[in-house]
């Protein structure tokens, strides 16, 4: 099956650097992957949509500065989360969607994201 | 995007079946009703979806009435490690998809 390889699985930085969160897609191209964030005792929320070879599309209320996204090929999309703050500290998940119609969309195992 | 009603929480017997409903009284006519699962600290993962005729894999059994307005999964012998949150999302082709809530099912010994 589809299986989409997230890394690291967590990470500690310190306020101000940042921080880039990868998401591959092993066995299969996805023109098309998607960045989720998930605070403690929430559901996940939506915060971009990482197309192929184009900008991506954000969520409103994401700073698109803060959070860069970059999809330079059909198997690998990466978030920037830049000039890291305590708030953003979170779940960062990814997800992609193999291209076949229907089949679903499989999920990275999400990155913990500590920011001291 | 259609809305969704699932129970915020579910209690289960480990060994018994499982039953979460969702309601998705909006659904359109080409939206498929996807399940996922969260389990703790984890990313989604994918269990199965229909869109108007029941459904059934190794996992579970999703169960659409005719109307399509609501639908039952089904975990037929709940273990202790389908403790999770159980999420229900009406989706349509290539649409992005939105998490609402979800059901928290526990599983109990």
């Amino acid at each position: 099956g589809a299986v989409v390889s997230q890394h690291p699985s967590w990470v500690i930085c310190k306020s101000g650097t940042s921080v880039k969160i990868e998401c591959r897609s092993l066995d299969f191209q996805a023109t098309t992957m998607f960045w989720y964030r998930q605070f403690p005792k929430q559901s996940l929320m939506l915060m971009a949509t990482s197309n192929e070879g184009s900008k991506a599309t954000y969520e409103q209320g994401v700073e698109k500065d803060k959070f860069l996204i970059n999809h330079a090929s059909l198997t690998l999309s990466t978030l920037t989360v830049t000039s890291a703050h305590p708030e953003d500290s979170s779940f960062y998940i990814c997800s992609a969607r193999e291209g076949r119609a229907n089949y679903g969309y499989t999920f990275g195992s999400g990155t913990r994201l500590t920011v001291v | 995007d259609a809305k969704t009603t699932q129970p915020t929480s579910m209690d289960c017997a480990e060994g018994r079946a499982a039953n979460l409903p969702c309601n998705h009284s909006t659904i359109s006519g080409n939206e498929y009703v996807y399940w996922y699962r969260q389990i703790h600290s984890q990313g989604p993962q994918y269990i199965i979806h229909g869109l108007k005729n029941n459904e059934t894999n190794e996992m579970a059994s999703l169960i659409i009435t005719e109307d399509r307005k609501s639908s039952t999964l089904i975990l037929p012998h709940a273990t202790l490690r389908d403790t999770a949150v159980y999420y229900c999302i009406p989706i349509q082709g290539a649409q992005k998809l939105v998490f609402g809530q979800g059901t928290r099912l526990t599983i109990n010994p």
